[in-house]
């Protein structure tokens, strides 16, 4: 069975200290991958997704870089933080065939406090 | 642009109650809708699927429709019990500006839920 993981769970860091989320899929080959960022009060936001090793696309202008160096792993980076990024991470992946993007997968998320 | 709204926002019901949550979608050409249930702090936990080319989907006491023609989608839960209560979400997978996919969920506000015995 397929499982995605998640660390740190929690994190707390200063304004203008860098920023390494990480995700990792397991039981499952060439997934598409997600970043969202849940803040409160303002539901989910799709940040990044990535169809393959190296090829990141970007939904929305921010302080925030993802990278998939292999393919089951999707790195969330920046290298100064902001208050404004604040928030719970959310990673997901899902499998696409027969021309259709099927069900969306979630990890257990990081909870990121920027003081 | 796609737009989610979710009615009510939160509702509080005795243990036993059938209820529905409402979803709601300004742009009809999505590819398949998706109710996740969300425990505080946890992350989301996919309920049902719904296909566009699908009507109704069913999981034990839940039960999800979709009416693509009107932007709608409903989630029926029978016999309601405490643990149930949870943030129900919905998103649909929806097209890019350039016609295809790559698998983007538009998420709804959520709906608080509280079952109480």
């Amino acid at each position: 069975s397929q499982t995605i993981h998640q660390w740190p769970a929690t994190l707390v860091q200063p304004v203008g200290s860098p920023l390494s989320l990480e995700c990792t899929v397991e039981g499952t080959s060439n997934p598409n991958l997600y970043w969202y960022r849940q803040a409160a009060g303002r539901g989910l936001q799709l940040l990044f997704y990535s169809v393959g090793i190296g090829q990141i696309s970007s939904e929305v202008p921010q302080n925030l870089s993802a990278s998939r160096p292999q393919d089951r792993q999707f790195i969330l980076s920046s290298k100064k933080l902001l208050l404004s990024d604040s928030g719970f991470y959310l990673c997901a992946w899902s499998t696409y065939s027969l021309g259709e993007y099927n069900e969306q997968f979630f990890g257990p998320g990081t909870r990121l406090t920027v003081l | 642009k796609q737009e989610v709204t979710q009615i009510p926002a939160a509702l509080s019901v005795p243990e036993g109650e059938n209820l529905v949550l409402n979803c709601s979608f300004t742009d009809s050409a999505i590819y398949n809708l998706q109710w996740f249930r969300q425990d505080p702090g946890k992350g989301l936990t996919s309920l049902l699927l719904i296909q566009s080319s699908q009507r109704e989907q069913t999981s034990g006491r839940l039960n999800a429709s979709l009416d693509k023609s009107s932007g709608r989608s409903t989630l029926y839960i029978a016999a309601s019990q405490p643990g149930d209560s949870a943030t129900y979400l919905c998103a649909v997978k929806v097209f890019n500006a350039g016609g295809t996919s790559y698998g983007k969920l538009t998420f709804g506000q959520g709906t608080i839920l509280t079952v109480h015995p």
